[in-house]
């Protein structure tokens, strides 16, 4: 059975600061896997999705990495701002027959401090 | 283009009652999901929609049920509600449901169960 974790679960940085959100997972036959933001009232916003056969992804600020042989994914964010205080949550496709749906991690809550 | 839009945005509902919530995907997206999300639980997927069928189901009781109408909008009820069915729910809309698109998710609404 797929699990997605996510750690650490809160983490609290000053402005500025370089930063790293890590996702693991169970079982490796994973079709993508996708970084979501998550801010209060207004739902998910896509930020990243790596496709299986890819080892990275980068949009402006945020790269996120994905090893799928030790199950392992990271979200990199450079040069923290207060605006990136939210929710960050990981999702696999797992790969499992006609079945493909998103597993998904609790989640890091970031704050960025000025 | 107008993003995903749910309602209500908030609701109380007491235990053994039904309720109806209404998702409206972005213009031209055929696909629909949605998704119970708890401190707990995280965000666990309930079922997709595609061109009016439900084409992929999560391990939910038979009191959750959905459909979709031949404008891509839909609809997801849950009957006689629990405590435990307190929850956000969000609706997600894609092109084609496909693996490799990205979801684009709704505000959500707020079910709270007395």
């Amino acid at each position: 059975k797929q699990e997605v974790t996510q750690i650490p679960a809160a983490l609290s940085v000053p402005e500025g600061e370089n930063l790293v959100l890590n996702c693991s997972f169970t079982d490796s036959a994973i079709y993508n896997l996708q970084w979501f933001r998550q801010d209060p009232g207004k739902g998910l916003t896509s930020l990243l999705l790596i496709q299986s056969s890819q080892r990275e992804q980068t949009s402006g600020r945020l790269n996120a990495s994905l090893d799928k042989s030790s199950g392992r994914s990271t979200l990199y964010i450079a040069a923290s701002q207060p605006g990136d205080s939210a929710t960050y949550l990981c999702a696999v496709r797992h790969n499992a027959g006609n079945n493909r749906k998103l597993i998904w991690g609790l989640g890091t809550s970031l704050a960025v401090n000025p | 283009k107008a993003g995903v839009t749910q309602t209500p945005r908030y609701l109380i509902k007491t235990r053994g009652q039904q309720v109806t919530l209404s998702c409206s995907p972005i213009s031209g997206h055929r696909s629909v999901s949605w998704y119970q999300q708890t401190p707990g639980q995280g965000l666990q997927f309930l079922f997709e929609y595609f061109s009016e069928t439900q084409r992929n189901k999560g391990n939910f009781p038979g009191r959750f049920s959905g459909r979709q109408f031949s404008n891509s909008r839909s609809e997801m009820n849950v009957s006689t509600l629990e405590l435990g069915d307190s929850a956000l729910y969000l609706c997600a809309s894609s092109s084609d449901g496909l693996e490799t698109e990205t979801q684009y998710f709704g505000p959500g609404t707020r079910l709270l169960v007395l």
